[in-house]
């Protein structure tokens, strides 16, 4: 099955910095990439998905690239602030018998004021 | 909120406890989800429900049984626990099973 590895585990910035998370996937039928937001205590929130048709699509403070070939995908945060501290998941579609979601196993993003 | 509610949003049972978790979305999608968030590890799916057929079961323990009576209401049904099974459980659903999924806010179980 779909196999996600996300990087760093943890990541602590300064206020203004940019974060970057990274994520790669097995699977080279995948063809929908989301980023997912979780505050402490809450459900996890998209904040924005790619699809393979598309190299990098952006936000606001907020953009996603995806390398098709090497099969990796990145989270790009710039001028962070306090409120984008969070765990963040990446995750991809699973060409399975239903197109599913495996999941990253996450990153706590903490900005530093 | 994201238009799908999940109750009770804690729980506490023993090991010989039968519970039931519910969840239900106001949004029109027709297909669900439930999910398994233990600290530090991805989250694991548990079944997806495609219009109201389940379509995986990701080898979950039997202890665990979902019901699907319509597009609308999903339920996870415990029985038996083991401690392990501690864990924060989400429910999903979405407009269809690529799309993007909408989380509810989670059921914190705690086996006793």
């Amino acid at each position: 099955g779909e196999n996600v590895e996300q990087h760093p585990s943890t990541l602590s910035v300064q206020e203004g910095d940019s974060a970057v998370i990274k994520c790669t996937y097995s699977d080279s039928a995948s063809n929908y990439f989301p980023w997912y937001k979780q505050e402490l205590g809450k459900r996890p929130q998209l904040i924005i998905d790619i699809r393979s048709n598309v190299g990098e699509k952006k936000d606001q403070r907020i953009a996603v690239t995806l390398n098709k070939t090497a099969k990796h995908f990145s989270l790009h945060i710039t001028e962070t602030q306090p409120e984008d501290s969070a765990v963040y998941f990446c995750a991809a579609s699973f060409s399975g018998s239903a197109r599913q979601l495996t999941f990253g196993s996450g990153t706590q993003l903490t900005v530093l004021p | 909120e994201t238009g799908v509610t999940q109750t009770p949003r804690h729980l506490v049972m023993g090991m010989t406890n039968k519970k039931s978790l519910k969840c239900e979305q106001h949004l029109g999608h027709n297909a669900m989800y439930w999910y398994k968030q233990s600290a530090k590890k991805p989250l694991e799916l548990m079944f997806v429900y495609s219009l109201e057929e389940r379509v995986e079961n990701n080898s979950v323990p039997s202890r665990f049984s979902p019901e699907c009576p319509n597009s609308s209401h999903l339920f996870l049904h415990l029985h038996t626990l083991q401690p392990e099974d501690s864990a924060l459980y989400l429910c999903a659903s979405s407009p269809g099973l690529v799309n993007i999924q909408y989380f509810g806010a989670g059921t914190r179980l705690s086996v006793l």
